[in-house]
């Protein structure tokens, strides 16, 4: 069993209808990552987060250090949102865990 | 700023070959990252230094792999002998400080294909 799971695996929208990507996790960790990579491939990161709630723009991401679980969520999609989005953990030695990514497609 | 700069921006080699990946992080950072993306294996952290010293290899898969990082602006990822399941996406990413305290920057990333 993967340490980090995503979920859906793949997901398709319609553009301004309201995204959530999830992450689960089953190890402890100091923080977790939310990364964008787009389909020419460069990655970019979108939030660090150790608690609470962090928001730019249109992308809100949660974390819930208890649940051990994180989402990140889009409003009113584009289809610029169309990307792979990565969750990944830091565990407690600063290892770095990667979950498979979501592939997200949003329809004009 | 020029963000992460990684050379290479593809690369086809034999097999057997010596392959040199490079890359320049961000003036100031002290953290660079390499990692490799597979379609099967997703992305996977080969190794990071912190202040130029190599803190975590554990990810290097084997001994065919090997990174230096002589200064604080230039780092590389050498295969020698280079093996068709080498191929992959390496990235290279660097930041401020250790992982735990601030996000990273990515670089375009290094298209490998071993023939």
């Amino acid at each position: 069993k993967n340490e980090v799971e995503q979920s859906p695996q793949n997901l398709t929208a319609q553009e301004g209808e309201f995204i959530t990507i999830n992450c689960s996790y089953s190890v402890g960790i100091s923080a977790l990552h939310w990364l964008q990579q787009h389909p020419g491939g460069g990655i970019v990161s979108l939030f660090m987060l150790s608690s609470g709630k962090k928001k730019h723009g249109r992308l809100i991401a949660t974390i819930n250090i208890q649940e051990k679980h994180s989402s990140l969520h889009i409003t009113a999609s584009h289809p610029r949102d169309s990307a792979v989005y990565i969750c990944a953990v830091l565990d407690r030695d600063d290892k770095i865990i990667f979950g498979k990514g979501t592939r997200l497609h949003i329809l004009p | 700023d020029a963000g992460v700069i990684q050379s290479p921006r593809h690369e086809v080699t034999e097999m057997g070959q010596e392959v040199t990946l490079r890359c320049k992080p961000i003036s100031g950072h002290n953290s660079l990252f390499w990692y490799r993306q597979t379609m099967m294996r997703g992305l996977e952290l080969l190794i990071y230094f912190n202040n130029n010293v190599p803190i975590d290899d554990s990810g290097m898969p084997e001994d065919r792999f090997s990174a230096k990082m002589p200064n604080a602006s230039f780092s590389t990822l050498k295969i020698q002998p280079s093996e068709p399941r080498d191929s992959a996406v390496y990235f290279c990413a660097s930041s401020p400080l250790g992982q735990s305290y601030y996000g990273y920057t990515f670089g375009s990333g290094t298209r490998l294909t071993v023939v």
